[in-house]
């Protein structure tokens, strides 16, 4: 089976930088996702990783070891819209085109 | 392209009845991808089609459950015999499928939902 565990909420302020872990068990592996998602709104892609290493864009990054079976998402220069759920997702099986998501992490970003 | 779109938003049944929802996909995006999403949850996975072809089910779903896309654009999920436990948002997304890294479930484009009550 699949699963993702990330924490349940992160709390930060204005300005600062957050990050957002993220592990994962798979059969395979075929690249960590991770999605925003507002309140009342639907979850928006933010980025891709199929690699080790750093992917940057914007104010937003993300981290993958696949050794580590881990990941996070960076969040810098925090903004008050910043404040939604983030969940990372994998897709696991060559077989399968599926996207597993976790029960995401909410961030509350104060003033 | 105005993106994903989904009808009806809101949907409030009484427990047996049969609900319909629609989904229609960015224009040029081949894989369409149903998901449930529950209250402090993340979406779970329901259906995807390639086209018109429907390439895996949830085995979570149950016979209830029934999702179309009979000429690869639009797409439409029935649940028969409602249960108070369907309620949930029911997400649909679509993505473009080719031989780039950003295709298929690496990059979906999701709706805005429909939100289903079952009372």
């Amino acid at each position: 089976g699949q699963s993702l565990e990330q924490p349940s909420e992160v709390t930060a302020v204005e300005g600062a930088i957050v990050q957002i872990n993220c592990t994962y068990q798979t059969s395979g592996f075929y690249g960590l996702s991770w999605y925003q998602q507002h309140d009342g709104g639907a979850p928006t892609f933010l980025s891709y990783n199929a690699l080790d290493g750093l992917e940057e864009t914007g104010r937003f990054s993300s981290f993958l070891s696949r050794s580590d079976s881990y990941g996070y998402l960076l969040l810098q220069e925090l903004q008050m819209k910043d404040s939604a759920s983030y969940f990372c997702a994998v897709r696991g099986s060559d077989n399968t085109d599926k996207l597993i998501f976790g029960t995401g992490t909410r961030l509350q970003v104060f003033p | 392209d105005t993106g994903v779109s989904q009808n009806p938003r809101h949907k409030i049944t009484k427990r047996g009845q049969n609900v319909t929802f629609r989904c229609d996909p960015i224009s040029e995006h081949n894989r369409l991808y149903w998901y449930r999403q529950t209250l402090g949850q993340g979406p779970e996975f329901l259906t995807y089609f390639q086209n018109e072809a429907q390439l895996e089910k949830s085995r979570l779903l149950s016979d209830r459950f029934s999702a179309e896309r009979p000429k690869g654009s639009f797409s439409t999920l029935e649940i028969q015999r409602t249960e108070q436990g369907d309620s949930a948002m029911y997400l649909c997304a679509s993505s473009p499928w080719g031989t780039g890294v950003l295709s298929g479930a690496n990059v979906l484009t999701f709706g805005a939902g429909s939100r289903l009550t079952v009372l």
